[in-house]
């Protein structure tokens, strides 16, 4: 079945260490997101992509770098620069592209629960 | 910035009773979804709406452009609707990302 998956489902970090979370998706969509969330607030955008090779900070970008070499990926890494890692993470994607001035839904993983030891 | 409100934060309920979550934002909108997240966190998609009224089942989804307000309602509502609805707006075209309120957790009792 087509969807988007997120590894791993729960993550440790030391202070000072840099982690990478997984997305990948087969719905052939262009357009990836990663979200932030914390309880009690809403999702933020941290970083997303409308197509290969490219891709443009969210509203909390700080701290964050992702890369987009392929279609179907989009890992985020975690910075020792983020003070304040601890959130569950979220990735989406969707059909929506810089070719098009239109709205499509998105569709989510499962997520990503990265604490700090 | 868009502003998105929603509420109530909180709603209990009794099996088969009616639900409306509210939500409004304070900049005009290209699109606005409505989004399910469940207890493990994952999130699936309700709707996407601009204009008027969606149904999907018991669900339907209404948005009123000019007061910049949309609801979600449940009818007949049952346990397994107990989840965190979630409204999200985007404000213009393109693929840039969504801008989400904090979520409505709605426990539905038998």
């Amino acid at each position: 079945d087509g969807g988007i998956t997120q590894s791993p489902k729960y993550l440790f970090r030391k202070e000072g260490q840099n982690v990478t979370l997984s997305c990948e998706q087969n719905l052939n969509h262009d357009a990836m997101y990663w979200y932030r969330q914390d309880p009690g607030q809403g999702l933020r955008l941290i970083y997303y992509s409308q197509i290969v090779n490219d891709f443009q900070k969210g509203d909390i970008a700080e701290g964050y770098s992702v890369s987009r070499e392929k279609k179907e990926s989009f890992p985020l890494t975690v910075t020792s620069a983020q003070k304040n890692p601890t959130a569950f993470y979220l990735c989406a994607s969707s059909t929506d592209g810089p070719a098009l001035n239109m709205n499509q839904p998105q569709h989510f993983g499962d997520g990503t629960r990265l604490s700090i030891l | 910035k868009n502003e998105v409100e929603q509420s109530p934060q909180n709603l209990t309920a009794q099996e088969g009773e009616f639900i409306t979550i509210n939500c409004s934002y304070s900049v005009g909108i290209s699109a606005l979804h409505w989004l399910q997240q469940h207890p493990g966190g994952g999130i699936v998609s309700l709707f996407m709406l601009s204009s008027g009224k969606k149904k999907h089942g018991r669900l339907i989804a209404t948005i009123n452009i000019q007061e910049k307000h949309s609801s979600l309602h449940i009818t007949a509502s049952h346990p397994r609707d107990s989840a965190v609805y979630i409204c999200a707006v985007r404000s213009g075209g393109g693929a840039d990302g969504l801008t989400f309120g904090k979520g409505t957790h709605l426990i539905i009792q038998p």
